[in-house]
């Protein structure tokens, strides 16, 4: 199975900062890479799909960029309702699997 | 929209089957443009795919390697809603478990856009 190393584990940041997760993969996996946020008692939500691409109704200030094997994810400025958990994706030849996820915590 | 209720036991006792259903509403289960999958989350194994079924001219199910000796997802198109069985748990099984969507997209499955609110499933006696 491929495996997903996301940092950091925890972030925290000031609202209007730019926050940055990174996700690496264990082998290339083009840009098959999710990136979802989740709010404490709440399921996942999908944010960016195919490494960069915004989902519907998602805010702008969300981000995604890379392939191959590493992958970055971007706040553009820091909003109080962005305090969640976000972990990536992703999906290769019926396998998928997750980070552990970065937990974000206003300062 | 679509909606995804979830339903079933939140206590199992060891050994015993866990089962949960997952209703769609805004979809079928039937469709050729969807798959239906289960995942679980736990703090010790995070985010994990169990498994999923999906449409395309028959049925098809596949199964993470993790649970493939335990596991059974079901379609039930009388009841637009699909279900999952998993065989023998032990405490380890002890997870919320959410069904959740994957829309085709460019011929595969990549992603999950619709999802459960999920269940947390304890496995004690």
């Amino acid at each position: 199975d491929i495996q997903m190393t996301q940092s950091p584990s925890s972030l925290s940041a000031s609202v209007g900062d730019r926050v940055t997760i990174t996700c690496q993969a264990s082998q290339d996996i083009s840009n098959y890479l999710n990136w979802y946020q989740q709010k404490p008692g709440k399921a996942p939500k999908l944010l960016i799909y195919d490494a960069s691409n915004l989902e519907t109704g998602v805010p702008s200030r969300f981000s995604g960029s890379g392939s191959g094997t590493d992958f970055t994810f971007t706040i553009s400025s820091l909003q109080p309702e962005d305090i969640a958990t976000y972990y990536c994706q992703q999906y290769d030849n019926l396998s998928y699997t997750f980070g552990q996820g970065t937990k974000l915590e206003i300062k | 929209q679509v909606q995804l209720q979830q339903s079933g036991p939140g206590l199992v006792k060891p050994s015993q089957t866990l089962s949960l259903t997952c209703a769609i509403s805004g979809d079928s289960v039937s469709s050729n443009s969807a798959a239906w999958n289960w995942i679980r989350q736990s703090p010790s194994r995070g985010l994990e795919w169990l498994g999923r079924t999906y449409y395309r001219s028959k049925w098809y199910n596949d199964y993470a390697v993790s649970v493939k000796s335990r596991i059974t997802i079901n379609p039930d198109t009388s009841k637009n809603q699909f279900s999952l069985q998993l065989n023998s748990v032990t405490p380890e099984d002890t997870a919320v478990y959410y069904c959740a969507r994957s829309p085709l997209y460019y011929g595969d499955y990549k992603k999950f856009d619709y999802w459960g609110q999920g269940t947390l499933v304890t496995v004690s006696s």
